[in-house]
């Protein structure tokens, strides 16, 4: 399996652009989970997804954030409007089980 | 809530010596604690797991103690080496999703 696969690896937009994500998690898995990591912050869940319904959002900063699973094998995070605070590495983590497997991240630079 | 933390932020071994990293958590109803590592430019990897019903579990080279009576969980390295040099986490995981610790970074002297 190739695991978790994320696009792009990195992004570089200004400030006000609209940035999507995107990840194909783990076949077979049914958990989805989004997380942002900065320095200041560690590593923080944005919102995660069961057999492709969101379960828990509480974690997106504001409403500028939004994520969708349309199936099992694709799901995307989307900041619009972006700004600077922004500017993190974004990782997709999938699971079938408690371990969750990590994507190798998307880093964002909001200019 | 809650909370998973990491006693120290960082930690520097000599090479060949054995590493301790520590973790405190909260929540005494975890199902299952787990410990990642994650080296520069990667997501963290899955490195063992232990049950909460279980006091200790070892792997290659790793083994993860667990105290429920002080929540407390622990992680050691044996012989530790240069590719073991990355930001350990530690995380709490109840019905599929997992709480994650602040981490601590091992850095391993030649």
């Amino acid at each position: 399996d190739a695991g978790v696969i994320q696009s792009p690896r990195h992004e570089v937009t200004e400030m006000g652009q609209e940035v999507t994500l995107r990840c194909k998690p783990i076949s077979g898995h049914d958990y989805l989970f989004w997380y942002r990591q900065t320095m200041m912050r560690g590593l923080e869940l944005l919102i995660y997804f069961n057999n492709n319904v969101p379960i828990d959002d509480s974690g997106m900063p504001e409403d500028r954030f939004s994520a969708k699973m349309p199936n099992a094998s694709f799901s995307t995070l989307k900041i619009q409007p972006s700004e600077p605070r922004d500017s993190a590495v974004y990782f997709c983590a999938s699971s079938l089980g408690y371990t969750q497997y990590f994507g190798p991240g998307t880093r964002l630079t909001v200019l | 809530g809650e909370s998973v933390g990491l006693h120290l932020p960082t930690l520097s071994v000599q090479e060949g010596d054995n590493s301790i990293i520590n973790c405190a958590y909260s929540n005494s109803a975890s199902d299952y604690f787990i410990w990642y590592k994650q080296e520069s430019g990667k997501g963290p990897q899955f490195i063992i797991d232990i049950r909460s019903n279980m006091d200790k579990r070892q792997g290659q080279r790793v083994t993860v103690l667990l105290n429920k009576t002080v929540k407390h969980l622990s992680l050691q390295i044996a012989a530790t080496q240069p590719g073991d040099s990355a930001v350990y986490f530690c995380a709490e995981a109840n019905a599929g999703k997992s709480t994650f610790g602040d981490g601590t970074t091992l850095t391993v002297k030649p």
